[in-house]
């Protein structure tokens, strides 16, 4: 069972930041939030990931709550090939191996 | 520096039939996963391989089943196909159990 929620679907103005929200309340303590995205039916794309810190790289940022229960996405500036399906996803070790569970992920929509 | 790659592309086979995908990991990296990603839904988890053994398994039935080899590519077997076996099949590999999986392209199957 996927242990995150996200928004089916959004929509974004191109140049604007786009912000995708993620719940994941029942998050244990040594798991990890990781955020991937998905272009057309390609593999999957890692973004960015984090444990309680918030994080910052060349493609995004990501913003975790205090109580790690929420965290957001942040594109700064969305470009129509940020067009994709976007993947919140825990990731915690289970008993010798790492389960990955991915959801339905939030689809963007970025707009001339 | 190659990234995953998977073999072939693309495959229809016939219900009943058997099926071989190949996955090679990033260029240092030992950990190998599999997943099962229907049209419309987010990959679901199928097993993942590290110093040749499954370590982790999703909830696939034993008609799935895989190989890791020494220089830590892998493959995925699936034995008598179902129609419902079709989708994209991805790899991911990491540099340990616990590190960031970068995915491949994927190979989709088509069963008739």
């Amino acid at each position: 069972d996927a242990k995150t929620t996200q928004p089916p679907s959004m929509d974004c103005a191109e140049g604007r930041a786009a912000n995708l929200p993620c719940n994941h309340s029942t998050i244990s303590g040594n798991e990890y939030v990781y955020w991937y995205r998905q272009i057309h039916s390609q593999g999957p794309q890692y973004i960015i990931h984090g444990l309680k810190n918030n994080e910052t790289n060349e493609m995004a940022s990501l913003i975790i709550t205090e109580d790690r229960k929420s965290s957001t996405l942040i594109l700064p500036h969305a470009t129509l090939r940020d067009t994709a399906v976007y993947y919140c996803i825990v990731r915690g070790s289970h008993t010798g191996g790492f389960k990955t569970i991915f959801g339905a992920g939030t689809r963007l929509f970025v707009k001339a | 520096d190659a990234g995953v790659t998977q073999s072939p592309t693309h495959l229809i086979k016939t219900r009943g039939q058997q099926v071989t995908l190949r996955c090679s990991p990033k260029s240092g990296h030992d950990t190998v996963s599999w997943y099962q990603q229907a049209l419309g839904q987010g990959p679901q988890f199928i097993f993942q391989y590290y110093e040749e053994e499954e370590r982790q398994r999703g909830n696939f039935p034993d008609r799935f089943s895989g190989h890791q080899f020494p220089n830590y590519s892998s493959e995925l077997n699936v034995n008598a196909l179902l129609l419902g076996d079709s989708a994209l099949y991805l790899c991911a590999s990491s540099s340990n159990l616990a590190d960031t999986q970068y995915f491949g392209p994927g190979t989709r199957l088509t069963v008739l």
